[in-house]
C-alpha cells in the first residue's frame, strides 16, 4: 500500500522560505519510471502542479513558478523535499505530495495535504 | 501554459448522466493520449478516477469514463448516485510540464 505525507511550517511570512518534506512508503524513488509531484490548492480554488521528480533525479517544474522552486529527494529516507522561495500571501494553500506510477502520466495516490498560510 | 478549460459546474439527478468537458490545446490533451481526471469531496484529497484518457483505476465504479477528440477530453458519469457530488479535475501531461483544469463542480439534484 503506498501512502504519503506532508510536513512542513503552517505559517511562513512574506518574503520567507517554505519548506515542505513528503514523507512516503510502500514505494522507492530509486524504482525506474517512478517519480513525486507537488500540487497546490489556494482555499476554495483550483489544483496547481508545482514539481515533479523522477527516480532519476530528472526535475520538472511550473514555468510560471520555476524561479521559486527546488525539489529534491532522499531515496535513502524515503522523502522529496520542496522549496519555495519569496513566499507572498497569494501562496497561501494547501499543498500535497502524489505518487506518479512507473512510467505513468498520472498521480496516484494523493497525501492528505498540509495547509500553508502565509500571512505577517 | 495556460490551465485547461472545464465548465465551473455541472448537475445531474440520480439515475441521469452527465458529461464534463476538458480543452486544452494540441500541446497538452491533443498532444497526447495522457489526460487523468480526479474526484475531490471536500476537504479531501483529488482521487484518482480515469488515467490515459480512458482507463479505470482497480476499484474505480465503471460508471465512470473517459473520451478525448481532438484538444477536448471528456468524463461521463453514468447512473448519477449522490456520492458522485464533487469538484472533479482534469489533468494533462505536456512534453515540459503538468496542467490541471479549473474543476467542475458537479451537483447530484
Amino acid at each position: 500500500q503506498i501512502t504519503l505525507k506532508e510536513s512542513g511550517p503552517t505559517l511562513v511570512k512574506p518574503t520567507q522560505t517554505l519548506t515542505l518534506t513528503c514523507t512516503f512508503s510502500g514505494f522507492s524513488l530509486s524504482t525506474s519510471g517512478v517519480g513525486v509531484g507537488w500540487i497546490r490548492q489556494p482555499p476554495g480554488k483550483a489544483l496547481e502542479w508545482l514539481a515533479l521528480i523522477y527516480w532519476d533525479d530528472d526535475k520538472r517544474y511550473s514555468p510560471s513558478l520555476k524561479s521559486r522552486l527546488t525539489i529534491t529527494k532522499d531515496t535513502s529516507k524515503n522523502q522529496v523535499v520542496l522549496t519555495m522561495t519569496n513566499m507572498d500571501p497569494v501562496d497561501t494553500a494547501t499543498y500535497y505530495c502524489a505518487h506518479r506510477p512507473r512510467f505513468g502520466n498520472w498521480f496516484d495516490p494523493w497525501g492528505q495535504g498540509t495547509l500553508v498560510t502565509v500571512s505577517s | 501554459q495556460s490551465a485547461l478549460t472545464q465548465p465551473a459546474s455541472v448537475s445531474g439527478s440520480p439515475g441521469q448522466s452527465i458529461t464534463i468537458s476538458c480543452t486544452g490545446t494540441s500541446s497538452d490533451v491533443g498532444g497526447y493520449n495522457y489526460v487523468s481526471w480526479y474526484q475531490q469531496h471536500p476537504g479531501k484529497a483529488p482521487k484518482l478516477m480515469i488515467y490515459d484518457v480512458s482507463k479505470r483505476p482497480s476499484g474505480v465504479s465503471n460508471r465512470f469514463s473517459g473520451s478525448k477528440s481532438g484538444n477536448t477530453a471528456s468524463l461521463t458519469i453514468s447512473g448519477l448516485q449522490a456520492e458522485d457530488e464533487a469538484d472533479y479535475y482534469c489533468s494533462s501531461y505536456t512534453s515540459s510540464s503538468t496542467l490541471f483544469g479549473g474543476g467542475t463542480k458537479l451537483t447530484v439534484l
